[in-house]
């Protein structure tokens, strides 16, 4: 089963900051947050990772509560091209790594 | 630099016959790892290697299903006796052992 919630679908009006969120209530202390996005066709795109810490890069924020139960992704000025799914992972800490992906958020971007 | 590659990137087959997807990891990555996804679903995981080695091989669905990587680089997902539920885009990803992970762009397994 995942390990993360997300909303199954959001708009956003381009120019504007998409705040896509994440449940991730059962975490624990060694496990990251990974976000990865997936446009029509290709293969998940890394966008961004933390431990506890917020995070920023070329690409996007990341915001992580205290608790570390949830997280939001932040692209601070959507384009048409940020149009795809969000994937929000927990990686697993049994020493494999593997990504458990749940239904992610079809973020829409709109003109 | 190169990315992940995987051949060939369309595969349509028989019900019934043995088909082979190849996967080019990032040179130098250690770790190898396979996923299934179905339409409108999240990738769901198969294998992962280590080197050479199945490390987890907990994903794969049954046992028609099998994964090598005998020089620790690049790597073939096997299918025998395929049926229709195995049509899916069978993705590879790569990393640096414990790192992030990088995709293909995936092969498309339609089975008729």
């Amino acid at each position: 089963d995942a390990k993360t919630t997300q909303p199954p679908s959001m708009d956003c009006a381009e120019g504007r900051a998409a705040n896509l969120p994440c449940n991730h209530s059962t975490i624990s202390g060694n496990e990251y947050v990974y976000w990865y996005r997936q446009i029509h066709s290709q293969g998940p795109q890394y966008i961004i990772h933390g431990l506890k810490n917020n995070e920023t890069n070329e690409m996007a924020s990341l915001i992580i509560t205290e608790d570390r139960k949830s997280s939001t992704l932040i692209l601070p000025h959507a384009t048409l091209r940020d149009t795809a799914v969000y994937y929000c992972i927990v990686s697993d800490p049994s020493g494999t790594y593997k990504y458990i992906f749940g239904t992610g958020t079809r973020l829409k971007v709109l003109a | 630099g190169a990315g992940v590659s995987q051949t060939p990137s369309n595969k349509v087959t028989e019900k019934g016959k043995y088909v082979e997807l190849r996967c080019d990891p990032i040179s130098g990555h250690t770790a190898l790892y396979w996923y299934r996804q179905s339409l409108g679903q999240g990738p769901e995981f198969l294998i992962y290697f280590q080197g050479t080695g199945a490390a987890d091989d907990s994903g794969l669905p049954n046992d028609r299903f099998f994964a090598v990587r005998p020089e620790g680089s690049v790597s073939t997902l096997k299918i025998q006796r395929t049926e229709r539920g195995d049509s899916a885009v069978y993705l590879c990803a790569s990393s640096r052992g414990q790192g992030k992970q990088y995709f293909g762009p995936g092969t498309r397994l339609t089975v008729t």
